[in-house]
């Protein structure tokens, strides 16, 4: 079966960092494009960011220079490094992969996990 | 990196046909046929309904359909039944070689 499985979600302080891991079964991370998608509580989705499966990266305007995606193969699993968090950070995560064979459209979500930036 | 534009809530009878909007700018929409819409029910995570436009994903009932003209996207749902209402999302791929959402639409079955 194909599933995704975020972990890594927690309360922080502002200022504070914090490392989300996406498990993949069922299908190769490192063969795929892969997201990031948050929503803050009661808002809409927001794109954070994709690594391509050749191994580019890009980030969503309000979290270029402070977050980090990348992936372990071996692991077959995705993370997203997040540094100088804000409160504006607080959403649920969710990782997302795009359709195989370079179709764009995120098929396969996880189930999201929670991030609390707070004092 | 702006929100696609959507109605906020658009609604109709079961058995109707309704329409929502998703408008962008020549740097997204406009550009590319990379337009997706996503259905999120409360709690849970988005599913994928429409891909490039107009392809459905294996599973996804007929009922839904999109479209492109210029910079805005649609998506129209037909035969509306009371499992539609959620919310809805659109995406597109971006010249930057990002994606952006839409603002989102909530879908109220009467």
């Amino acid at each position: 079966e194909v599933q995704l499985v975020e972990t890594g979600g927690g309360l922080i302080q502002p200022g504070g960092s914090l490392r989300l891991s996406c498990a993949a079964s069922g299908f190769t991370v490192s063969s795929n494009y892969m997201n990031w998608v948050r929503q803050a509580p009661g808002k809409g989705l927001e794109w954070v960011s994709v690594i391509y499966s050749g191994g580019n990266t890009y980030y969503a305007d309000s979290v270029k220079g402070r977050f980090t995606i990348s992936r372990d193969n071996s692991k077959n699993t995705l993370y997203l490094q997040m540094n100088s968090l804000r409160a504006e950070d607080t959403a649920v995560y969710y990782c997302a992969r795009d359709l195989p064979s370079g179709y764009y459209g995120m098929d396969v979500w996880g189930q999201g996990t929670t991030v609390t930036v707070s004092s | 990196q702006s929100a696609l534009t959507q109605p906020a809530s658009v609604s109709g009878s079961p058995g109707q046909t309704i329409t929502i909007s998703c408008t962008g700018t020549t740097s997204d929409v406009g550009s590319y046929y990379y337009v997706s819409w996503y259905q999120q029910h409360p709690g849970k995570a988005p599913k994928l309904m429409i891909y490039e436009v107009s392809s459905r994903p294996s599973g996804v009932s007929n009922r839904f359909s999109g479209s492109k003209s210029g910079n805005t996207a649609s998506l129209t749902i037909s035969g509306l039944q009371a499992e539609d209402e959620a919310d809805y999302y659109c995406s597109s791929y971006t010249s930057s070689s990002a994606y952006v959402f839409g603002t989102g639409t909530k879908v109220t079955v009467l």
